[in-house]
């Protein structure tokens, strides 16, 4: 069964300053993994999709990179903003299904 | 990107009440769609699976006599919550994914109240 965990499980961070949010997932069968943003009481935005051949994907200020043989994610967000403050997700694409980790939230102090 | 939209964006109903919510592919035919819950200050949890013309695939502790999920069409996904409890109010999102390609496209999600 996989299982996928996030760490820290909240961060609060003062403006300008770059971070680091980890994935971990137990099983290294995945076909992909993505991270996602939700601002509260929102849907999904989808971040960044790293198929499984890939060891990871740039958009803007975020990086993630996937090492698939020790089970783990991270993302990278460059000099953060407030806007950035949200909850950030990981999932797993595995079988035919997608599963969460908890998420890490995120608040950018102004 | 490929679009996904869910109907209602936010319902809020009588306990013993049913409630359809509608899942919808704008612009692309999902073989395949998924029905998750998410409870307050929680992660999303897979409820169902569905492919286009058959039966649902529910995870284990859904009951599928309470949760009717049908997947009419490759663009049309719907889950009805039968005679909803209190308990049964979360945030329902759906997701979609086309024939050979392993991405998911999620939707807004709808949350629901049962009072």
């Amino acid at each position: 069964k996989q299982e996928v965990t996030q760490i820290p499980a909240a961060l609060s961070v003062p403006e300008g300053e770059n971070l680091v949010l980890n994935c971990s997932f137990t099983d290294s069968a995945i076909y992909n993994l993505q991270w996602f943003r939700q601002d509260p009481g929102k849907g999904l935005t989808s971040l960044l999709l790293i198929q499984s051949s890939q060891r990871e994907q740039t958009s803007g200020r975020l990086n993630a990179s996937l090492d698939k043989s020790s089970g783990r994610s991270t993302l990278y967000i460059a000099a953060s903003q407030p806007g950035d403050s949200a909850t950030y997700l990981c999932a797993v694409g595995y079988g035919q299904n997608f599963v969460f980790g908890p998420g890490t939230r995120l608040s950018v102090l102004p | 990107g490929a679009v996904v939209s869910q109907h209602p964006s936010w319902v809020i109903c009588k306990s013993g009440t049913s409630v359809k919510i509608e899942c919808r592919s704008l612009d692309f035919q999902a073989t395949t769609m998924f029905w998750y819950r998410q409870f307050p200050k929680q992660s999303l949890m897979l409820m169902a699976t569905s492919n286009e013309g058959s039966k649902a695939t529910y995870e284990q502790g859904v009951e599928k006599d309470k949760f009717l999920i049908n997947h009419a069409s490759l663009t049309l996904s719907t889950l009805t919550v039968t005679s909803a409890h209190p308990e049964d109010s979360s945030f329902y999102i759906c997701s979609a994914s086309a024939e050979h390609y392993n991405e998911q496209f999620f939707g807004p999600g709808t949350r629901l109240t049962v009072l």
